[in-house]
Order: structure tokens, then C-alpha cells, then sequence
């Protein structure tokens, strides 16, 4: 079964730094790989995600994901945080089952932007 | 185009009560997905649906019930609700089994 590890549970960057959330998985196969993003009280929303190819992902608002698979990575960059990207970033694996992808979801991270 | 919709938004139940909560897509997405999330947890798949008429399991489908009888609806319902179901719902799409999941806005759930 896939899993995956997010292994910073809360982050804190100043408006301007540079930014990357850690996410490894465990996955027997080739895996699809996603990052989300969830605003409090809303649902989530997908910045990219990695299925074959290139290994350097760019997704929206900034953000890119390196696909590493010697280190069962796939790390979320961005290289100036703005205060709006506060929020809770979810990293998961997705696996075919017949035609349906399942997908198992880290348990987060979230970030704290400071002014 | 109001993509994915979650009905209600909130809901208190007591044990043992039933309740069923809506999810509705207008992107005419073939799949369906029902997941929960717990405090400090990632979301877990509790069913998901390829099409109208098929239903299968997740990770976690105890106490839960599933149909899809059009493409665009498609209700969890909790028959007892218990306290272990306490948890934040959420509801996703997707045109192809390995196409981008849009996720609804979610439904949170207490029971007492």
C-alpha cells in the first residue's frame, strides 16, 4: 500500500523568503503525485501534480515540485512566499485501481507567513 | 459553473441518528470521491464512484453507505452515526480516474 510522509507538521517564513515543504512516499510503481493547498475553512485546491516526464513540476501561484525518485521526494519550492500563501499543504500519491485513482493524502503541513 | 457543492455546510447529530449528506458536480465528471479528515490527518478515501450505477470502497467505508444514480449526484449517508464519525467531509470530482480531483468545500460533522 502507498503511503506518504509530510514530516514538518507547521512552518513559519517571513513574507519574501524562500520556501519548501518536504514530502516523501512509498509507493511499489511508477507514482502520480500531487500537491494541494486548503484555505481554513475551505476545500482543496490542486497546484500541480507529476504523473511522468519531466521531473521539475510548475504548478500555479508560484509554486514548483521536483520529482526525485532515488529519494522518494517530491518537495513543494517557491522562491518568494507572499502572505496569501498561508495556508495548509497537503502532498499525496495517487494509485491505480482499475481505472479509479485513489489517492492517500500526508498529513500536512502548515504555513505561518510572518510580515 | 459551480464546479463541486456540499450540502449542508455544518450538522450536529447525536448518536445513533442517520443523516445523509449531498454532494453534487456540475463538470459532468464521470468520478466521484468521498473522503474525511481528522484533526491533524491527511484525508482518507471512504468510497469513491466510476460512473453512474458503480460504487466501491475505499479506505475507511464502516458506517458509511453510497449510490449514484445520475452522474452528478452522488450522497454519503451515515445510517448511526457514532462519535468516531465526527470529522470533516469533503466531496471531489474528476473527468478520468487519474485526472486533477476538485474538491468541494466540505461538510463538518460533530456527533455528541
Amino acid at each position: 500500500a502507498q503511503s506518504v510522509t509530510q514530516p514538518d507538521i507547521h512552518i513559519t517564513v517571513s513574507e519574501g523568503a524562500s520556501l519548501e515543504l518536504r514530502c516523501n512516499y512509498s509507493y511499489g510503481a511508477t507514482p502520480y503525485l500531487f500537491w494541494y493547498v486548503q484555505s481554513p475553512g475551505q476545500g482543496l485546491q490542486l497546484l500541480l501534480k507529476y504523473f511522468s516526464g519531466d521531473t521539475l513540476v510548475q504548478g500555479i501561484k508560484g509554486f514548483e515540485a521536483e520529482f526525485k525518485r532515488s529519494q522518494s521526494s517530491f518537495n513543494l519550492r517557491k522562491p518568494s512566499v507572499h502572505w496569501s500563501d498561508a495556508a495548509e499543504y497537503f502532498c499525496a500519491v495517487g494509485a491505480l485501481t482499475g481505472t479509479a485513482s485513489k489517492l492517500t493524502f500526508g498529513t500536512g503541513t502548515r504555513l505561518q507567513v510572518t510580515l | 459553473n459551480a464546479g463541486v457543492t456540499q450540502t449542508p455546510k455544518f450538522r450536529i447529530l447525536k448518536i445513533g441518528q442517520s443523516m445523509t449528506l449531498q454532494c453534487t458536480q456540475d463538470m459532468n465528471h464521470n468520478y466521484m470521491y468521498w473522503y474525511r479528515q481528522d484533526p491533524g490527518m491527511g484525508l482518507k478515501l471512504i468510497y469513491y464512484s466510476v460512473g453512474a450505477g458503480i460504487t466501491d470502497k475505499g479506505e475507511v467505508p464502516n458506517g458509511y453507505n453510497v449510490s449514484r444514480s445520475t452522474t452528478e449526484d452522488f450522497p454519503l449517508r451515515l445510517e448511526l452515526a457514532a462519535p468516531s464519525q465526527t470529522s470533516v467531509y469533503f466531496c471531489a470530482s474528476s473527468h478520468g480516474g487519474t485526472d486533477t480531483q476538485y474538491f468541494g468545500p466540505g461538510t463538518r460533522l460533530t456527533v455528541l
